[in-house]
């Protein structure tokens, strides 16, 4: 089916370890999204790429570099794990039409991570 | 800054009933607000989109409104069922065209 396919689906770290998780679409999107989901808590997004090449931050980027591959392909590093890191990420894809399109964003299943 | 807020964070109600969800924001210049859907262990699901010159937007049992000048949405389910448990989040576009998020609410329907 077509969508966003995230890797791993669950993650134990000690703090220190690093580890990237793994995002791609198979719509031909330009854009591509990593968000952070804590209890209570709205997503935040860490960093986007609004094409092919384009990297940027988010509303909450520490800790957390990003590589847009290809078109394809969008991935999370965490370089040295914290527990503050503890949460679930969530990759995403959209076709934004134009300046003021509606962003429709297509959601991965989520990426579970636990720092200890 | 834009602040998205949704009460209650927690909501259960029994099949058949209609329901309200409420979301509100506190900056009016958005671009369109977003209803989405989150099921356990799952992805979200966009649901409905208002832009911002809309007042209302409807899909099968789901209609949700748009009052940009007092900063509020809401999403109506008609005749809830045990399957529209889940965790209802809105989402605005900002002027700078990101999504800013509100928390949540999690309904539960009982049989």
């Amino acid at each position: 089916n077509a969508g966003v396919t995230q890797t791993p689906k669950f993650q134990v770290l000690k703090t220190g370890q690093s580890m990237t998780l793994q995002c791609a679409q198979d719509m031909n999107h330009n854009s591509m999204y990593w968000y952070r989901q804590d209890p209570g808590m709205g997503l935040r997004l860490i960093y986007y790429s609004a094409s092919e090449g384009t990297t940027d931050k988010g509303e909450v980027p520490n800790g957390y570099n990003v590589s847009r591959l290809n078109k394809r392909e969008f991935s999370l590093r965490l370089e040295s794990a914290a527990p503050s890191q503890t949460s679930v990420y969530f990759c995403a894809s959209s076709d934004q039409q134009g300046v003021a399109g509606a962003n429709v964003l297509t959601f991965g299943a989520g990426s579970r991570l636990t720092v200890l | 800054k834009q602040e998205v807020t949704q009460i209650p964070a927690a909501l259960s109600v029994p099949e058949g009933e209609n329901l309200v969800l409420n979301c509100s924001f506190t900056d009016s210049a958005i671009y369109n607000l977003q209803w989405f859907r989150q099921d356990p262990g799952k992805g979200l699901t966009s649901l409905l989109l208002i832009q911002s010159s809309q007042r209302e937007q409807t899909s099968g049992r789901l209609n949700a409104s748009l009052d940009k000048s007092s900063g509020r949405s809401t999403l109506y389910i008609a005749a809830s069922q045990p399957g529209d448990s889940a965790t209802y989040l809105c989402a605005v576009e900002d002027s700078n065209y990101q999504l800013i998020w509100g928390a949540g609410t999690k309904l539960i329907i009982k049989p």
